[in-house]
């Protein structure tokens, strides 16, 4: 099973600011099978990037996505006050189980 | 637009099964798999397992072999999730969620099972 560690686990930053969340695999993702969704309290989790740096329907480009193999990197290159929430990475690589990191919380400073 | 749309919430007893159900709508319900996510109380996502309506083949986590069962009705495009033996621990929300393998880009509105004596 691959493990996924994000980091930092919480982020304090001022929108405007720019964000960068950081996922770790315990081994290669192949193809570049890597999903970065958002959280607020209370919904479900949104799609925001697939394929490491697909942004998915309808989200801004002020996310962006990159990495491979091990490393990936989510970033939010200004911050608008409806972007603080939980992050979470997740790995769906050919063949099941598809991981999710712990989340990185990003709170207002 | 995709929609999933599941059952209410349930307060079960130690032991106990609960299924909970995602209907869906939009879409061609056979030709995506729909996985099931959850998520306790504080805490972070957890992949459970999924399903290609389909194929009706199954792949659970390693944790819930065993004790979890998904199913698909074609014929009313809704999948089911039944957890068995249930404990304190499985207290969660419960997602289903649409599998394109290419992450997952529509989800239900989340299910509350609260297990409690």
């Amino acid at each position: 099973e691959i493990v996924l560690t994000q980091s930092p686990g919480t982020l304090s930053l001022s929108p405007g600011e720019r964000a960068t969340l950081s996922c770790r695999a315990s081994q290669s993702v192949s193809s570049s099978y890597l999903a970065w969704y958002q959280q607020k309290p209370g919904q479900a989790p949104r799609l925001l990037i697939y394929g490491a740096s697909s942004r998915a329907t309808g989200i801004p480009d002020r996310f962006s996505g990159s990495g491979s193999g091990t490393d990936f990197t989510l970033t939010i290159s200004r911050l608008e006050p409806e972007d603080f929430a939980v992050y979470y990475c997740q790995q769906y690589n050919s063949s099941p189980p598809y991981t999710f990191g712990q989340g990185t919380k990003l709170e207002i400073k | 637009q995709v929609q999933l749309v599941q059952s209410g919430a349930e307060v079960k007893k130690p032991g106990s099964s609960v299924k909970v159900s995602c209907k869906a709508s939009g879409g061609t319900f056979s030709n995506f798999a729909i996985s099931w996510v959850r998520q306790a109380p504080g805490q972070g996502l957890e992949w459970m397992g999924g399903i290609i309506p389909i194929f009706g083949i199954a792949n659970y986590a390693q944790k819930f072999q065993g004790r979890v069962t998904i199913t698909t009705d074609q014929l009313t495009s809704t999948a089911y999730m039944e957890l068995r033996s249930l404990r304190s621990e499985d207290t969660a929300v419960y997602y289903c969620a649409r599998d394109l393998a290419a992450g997952f880009d529509f989800w239900g509105q989340g299910t509350l099972v609260i297990v409690s004596s």
